[in-house]
């Protein structure tokens, strides 16, 4: 089945560092999101991307939708304690029904 | 108030068994679907139902059965489980197909 290529699988990260993200697939998306899991919780939506080369920003999160719309990044400025999770993020094809995740990035954080 | 509702969080059960899982949304979405998270966190769409119409049936086995009473419910019927099914379970719902709002999730243990 259609797959998105998500990496790291894992990062482990000092506080106060910047992390970033990134999915790339074969096919083209209409929609991208990003979501973050926390352990024991189920996954939640951080952003919503609906246009190549869309920038949006949350907070101290900011995620873009790739020109080539095959792609996109998720950016986490000066992390802390409560960024620790898994991050997602998943994305639609045209005239799809489902959403398709990646892999997933495993966030550590270091105190 | 809880927006996706599961139950319950945790089911640990002897193999061979029958166990079902309940899922109730009070967002008002159209469409509810059941994911399942392997052990390396991998999520996996199972089925979807739009307006209590079953619109995606992935390659699941038939020991799996859905069924939405309406469409703020869906539940999932397990039947004969193996220790195979032993993973983390999700229901989500969305308006439209893309923002997907998640549960809690149900840790299914197969022993």
């Amino acid at each position: 089945g259609q797959q998105l290529n998500q990496s790291p699988q894992s990062m482990f990260i000092q506080e106060g560092e910047d992390v970033s993200m990134n999915c790339t697939s074969s096919s083209i998306f209409n929609t991208w999101l990003w979501y973050k899991q926390d352990p024991g919780e189920g996954p939640v939506l951080l952003i919503a991307l609906y246009k190549a080369g869309e920038l949006t920003s949350n907070g101290r999160l900011t995620a873009q939708f790739g020109i080539t719309r095959k792609d996109s990044f998720l950016n986490i400025s000066a992390s802390i304690p409560s960024d620790v999770g898994i991050y997602f993020c998943a994305g639609q094809l045209a005239g799809a029904q489902k959403l398709v995740f990646g892999q997933g990035t495993r966030l550590t954080i270091n105190p | 108030d809880t927006a996706v509702s599961q139950t319950p969080k945790y089911l640990v059960t002897q193999m061979g068994n029958d166990k079902s899982i309940k899922c109730e949304q009070n967002l008002g979405h159209d469409t509810m679907y059941w994911y399942k998270q392997d052990s390396k966190k991998f999520l996996k769409i199972m089925f979807s139902y739009n307006n209590k119409e079953l619109i995606i049936n992935e390659t699941v086995p038939n020991r799996f059965s859905p069924k939405s009473p309406d469409k703020a419910h869906l539940n999932l019927h397990i039947n004969s489980l193996e220790l195979g099914d032993s993973a983390v379970y999700f229901c989500a719902s969305s308006l439209r197909v893309g923002i997907q709002y998640f549960g809690a999730g149900t840790r299914l243990s197969v022993l």
